[in-house]
């Protein structure tokens, strides 16, 4: 599967624990995003890697959220002292150079905050 | 005001009939839209982009009024397989801020 792949698929944690979630994107593409979805509602915007850069970060990412594309390939999305309201899916997506507005999801990492 | 707006439905469609979803969105800078579908509890998927002149695949058709700010999308002969969330979507170009999604709208085809 060549596909984007995202890991766990599901997390349950305990609030104020630590966790992180990994994105492996589709091998070619240089462009990495994360997304954010609650229930009833459309994935929302968290940040975007151009290769290894951070280059643009949501106001939804609180001081307590950080990710990383250390080598340009793969991505980490790490929540410190988790909160009931970090309950959502994770999803990353990736799209190919220049092509921002051609992504391709990932399954998503579904956490759940108890 | 919102910067995508859809009506979350859920719309109940007889199975063969037709159906169609608007929304509308608030940036006049936006670049590019699309409608992604997405099933329960899965990732979203590209359905189709969005275009001035429209755009028609198969079943679906797509169009944008940039001068009403609107994009809709129409489904004929409706299959049960259609049953799923329809989200509207934009692009503002230049990689920033990924895409806007709208809520989505919530389609029910019956048999």
């Amino acid at each position: 599967d060549t596909g984007v792949s995202q890991n766990p698929r599901h997390k349950i944690t305990k609030r104020g624990q630590n966790v992180t979630f990994r994105c492996d994107p589709i091998s070619e593409h240089n462009r990495l995003y994360w997304y954010r979805q609650t229930l009833g509602q459309g994935p929302e915007f968290l940040t975007y890697f151009q290769n290894e850069a951070q280059l643009e970060k949501s106001r939804l990412l609180s001081d307590r959220f950080s990710a990383e594309r250390p080598k340009g390939s793969f991505s980490t999305l790490e929540i410190q002292r988790t909160e009931q309201g970090d309950s959502a899916m994770y999803l990353c997506a990736s799209s190919p150079r220049d092509r921002g507005d051609t992504q391709y999801f990932g399954p998503g990492t579904r956490l759940t905050v108890l | 005001r919102k910067e995508v707006e859809q009506d979350p439905g859920p719309f109940n469609v007889p199975e063969g009939a037709t159906v169609a979803f608007n929304c509308t969105y608030s940036n006049s800078a936006s670049q590019s839209f699309f409608w992604y579908r997405q099933d329960c509890r899965k990732e979203p998927k590209l359905l189709m982009s969005v275009y001035s002149s429209g755009n028609e695949d198969g079943r679906f058709t797509a169009q944008l009024n940039r001068a009403s700010q609107y994009i809709s999308l129409l489904i004929r002969d409706s299959k049960l397989s259609d049953s799923a969330t329809y989200l509207c979507v934009w692009y503002s170009g230049g990689g920033a801020d990924g895409l806007t999604f709208g809520k989505g709208t919530h389609l029910i085809i019956q048999p």
